[in-house]
């Protein structure tokens, strides 16, 4: 099975600063198809999680400019270029190179 | 708008049976995968497995391969995550969500966009 690994698993941030998480899979999510297959979600508080990005760096409608991601084979990042009030809660990324997919430990974002 | 509805909390004893239901809307229902996903009290997500109603593609973590059986009726709309003995260890939030992904063979292009739509969860709750 495909482990990923998020860090920092607590982040404190300030509003208007960047922030970013890492995370890494012990396999390349790249498929011989050329999609990269690693997303990103953000769960607020007492809410369901919601889809940020997908395959590596692909923002779903309504996710700002301000939040992007990057990295490739094993190694990605995401970045919020401005930390807003809205952005608290916990975010995971997840591969689904292959079956069973796995989601990271997850990385609580606070204001400090 | 595309929406996935969730039954609602259920308290149940060990040893009992469940089947706890999400509802699809808005969008083909038999194309796109289903994807259940726990959440322990105070803890992560994990990726339980997917169905692709109205087919036979169904894929289980090991972990709960044997545990619980997912199902679909895509006349409505619905899949289910059953239990057919519970245990305190169950106790969870569970949630559904859409996962478009697929292979389209007459333009020869794969397609994804990630779990899009999720649930509101169900609480399920094992106690004696």
């Amino acid at each position: 099975d495909i482990v990923v690994t998020q860090s920092p698993l607590f982040l404190p941030v300030t509003p208007g600063e960047p922030a970013s998480i890492s995370c890494r899979s012990s396999q390349s999510l790249l498929h011989a198809n050329g999609y990269t297959y690693l997303d990103w979600y953000l769960q607020k508080p007492g809410q369901s999680p919601q889809l940020l990005i997908y395959l590596g760096s692909n923002r779903t409608s309504g996710v700002p400019d301000r939040i992007s991601g990057s990295g490739s084979g094993t190694d990605f990042t995401l970045r919020i270029s401005r930390v807003e009030a809205e952005d608290v809660g916990t975010y995971y990324c997840m591969q689904a190179r292959q079956s069973p997919y796995s989601f990271g430990q997850g990385t609580k974002v606070e204001m400090k | 708008d595309v929406q996935v509805v969730q039954s609602g909390a259920e308290v149940r004893k060990p040893g009992e049976s469940l089947r706890i239901s999400c509802q699809g809307s808005g969008y083909n229902f038999r194309k796109d995968y289903i994807v259940w996903v726990r959440q322990m009290p105070g803890k992560g997500l994990e990726w339980m497995g997917l169905i692709l109603p109205g087919s036979s593609d169904i894929r289980y973590r090991p972990s709960f391969q044997g545990q619980v059986i997912f199902s679909a009726d895509a006349s409505i709309n619905t899949a289910y995550l059953q239990w057919a003995s519970l245990k305190a260890s169950d106790t969870a939030k569970y949630y559904c969500a859409r996962l478009i992904s697929g292979h389209d063979p007459v333009k020869v292009k794969f397609y994804y966009s990630g779990l899009d739509v999720w649930g509101q969860g169900t609480t399920v709750t094992v106690s004696s």
